[in-house]
């Protein structure tokens, strides 16, 4: 079994919806990261959590630790949202990475 | 936030040839950096750790002799794959790590990947 598994793999969406990515996790962590990742690529910061919740822009994250799970929320989305979005869980040390879920927003 | 750049950011080379890539961080000082190997619809799986003056620490599976890694200076880090094949043929990202824009805790920002092409 993978230590992260994120869900969807892929999404697609209409401009304007609502979206959700979900990790879950099975070990103890110390933080958890979501990153994205275009289609050139080259990967973005989006979130470092270790609690709670955070929010930068239309972005939304949350982490419950006693759950072992996350989410990404985008709210409004928007085309330019198409990207991989990625799952990294930081247990000690080096990071361990989700497969990722795709993401397409349409016009 | 911080930038970390890759050169090249793509490269095809033949079958034998060694390949080296850079790793640098613009505006901030990495003490740790991380090369990550990237296949097709995977995730990103790191292939070493190395700190500014010291020998790379490689995952198990990575063939030290054939990914030589060279961190030596807080800003710059190499990766050469020596006598390239076309299975090592993947994107290949690193990361730096290090007090950036302030911040009081590291945090590791990502390079915009290369990719390597082995013919």
């Amino acid at each position: 079994k993978n230590e992260v598994e994120q869900s969807p793999q892929n999404l697609t969406a209409q401009e304007g919806e609502f979206i959700t990515i979900n990790c879950s996790y099975s070990v103890g962590i110390s933080a958890l990261h979501w990153l994205q990742q275009h289609p050139g690529g080259g990967i973005v910061s989006l979130f470092m959590l270790s609690s709670g919740k955070k929010k930068h822009g239309r972005l939304i994250a949350t982490i419950n630790i006693q759950e072992k799970h996350s989410s990404l929320h985008i709210t409004a989305s928007h085309p330019r949202d198409s990207a991989v979005y990625i799952c990294a869980i930081r247990p000690q040390g080096n990071l361990i990475f989700g497969k990722g879920t795709k993401l397409s927003v349409k016009p | 936030g911080a930038v970390v750049s890759q050169h090249p950011s793509w490269v095809i080379c033949k079958s034998g040839t060694s390949v080296k890539i850079e790793c640098r961080s613009l505006d901030f000082q990495a003490t740790t950096m991380f090369w990550y190997r990237q296949f097709p619809k995977q995730s990103l799986m790191l292939m070493a750790t190395s700190n500014e003056g010291s020998k790379a620490t490689y995952e198990q599976g990575v063939e030290k002799d054939k990914f030589l890694i060279n961190h030596a200076s807080l800003t710059l880090s190499t990766l050469t794959v020596t006598s390239a094949h076309p299975e090592d043929s993947s994107f290949y990202i690193c990361s730096a790590a290090g007090l950036a824009g302030g911040s009081s805790y590291n945090e590791q920002f990502f390079g915009p990947g290369t990719r390597l092409t082995v013919l």
